[in-house]
């Protein structure tokens, strides 16, 4: 079964770097997302990117974070200066569609800031 | 805002145990997706349904929509089912609304 491919699966950081989390989706679909997950915590939705373009985004998403599809292949999350409480699983995820298709999920990028 | 209930929060039950974890939501949606999370953190999409009734192999899902209600069902459990649960919905304006999971253990 083809595969949401995310690099790396591990990612520490100080405190106001930059970070690029990176997916590759599948070739064929349509729709790319980011969700993150706090240790302990639900899953929860950051964006929604369609056509080049944000088609959604979570009140989680601020001026820190931004989205890009640099690339036919690339899907990526930047986080422009990380906080403490940006530790956390970033999951990319991709669809052919919106609402009527499942979702296939990476394998996750375990983010921590010191 | 959606708000996704999950219950049981965490179930323990023995091998060959059929198993029934229920998600109910507040806000009519378009989906419903049941995902599995393994101790390592990975998902996995189980199933997408909007109506009626899907079956993959042992494991079976279901959906009232006007109930707002979904159950996800395991029939003869194994100790390889152990992992969350987790049910989220679609339709809003912000993608997927994720219950907290449901963490099943299955004893040998």
């Amino acid at each position: 079964e083809p595969e949401v491919t995310q690099t790396p699966s591990h990612q520490v950081t100080q405190m106001g770097q930059e970070v690029i989390l990176r997916c590759v989706p599948i070739s064929n679909h349509l729709y790319f997302y980011w969700y993150r997950q706090i240790l302990g915590q639900k899953v929860e939705f950051l964006v929604s990117f369609y056509n080049n373009e944000i088609s959604e985004k979570s009140e989680i998403f601020d001026d820190q974070f931004s989205v890009e599809r640099p690339d036919g292949s690339n899907f990526t999350l930047k986080i422009r200066s990380t906080k403490l409480e940006d530790s956390a699983m970033y999951f990319c995820a991709s669809s052919r569609d919106r609402w009527l298709e499942k979702l296939f999920f990476g394998s996750g990028t375990q983010l921590s800031v010191l | 805002k959606n708000e996704v209930e999950q219950s049981p929060q965490n179930l323990t039950a023995q091998e060959g145990e059929f198993i029934t974890i229920n998600c109910s939501y507040s806000v009519g949606i378009s989906a419903l997706h049941w995902l599995q999370q393994h101790p390592g953190g990975g998902i996995v999409s189980l199933f997408m349904l909007s109506s009626g009734k899907k079956k993959h192999g042992r494991l079976i899902a279901t959906i009232n929509i006007q109930e707002k209600h979904s159950s996800l069902h395991i029939t003869a459990s194994h100790p390889r089912d152990s992992a969350v649960y987790i049910c989220a919905v679609s339709g809003g304006a912000d993608g997927l609304t994720f219950g907290k999971g449901t963490h099943l253990i299955i004893q040998p």
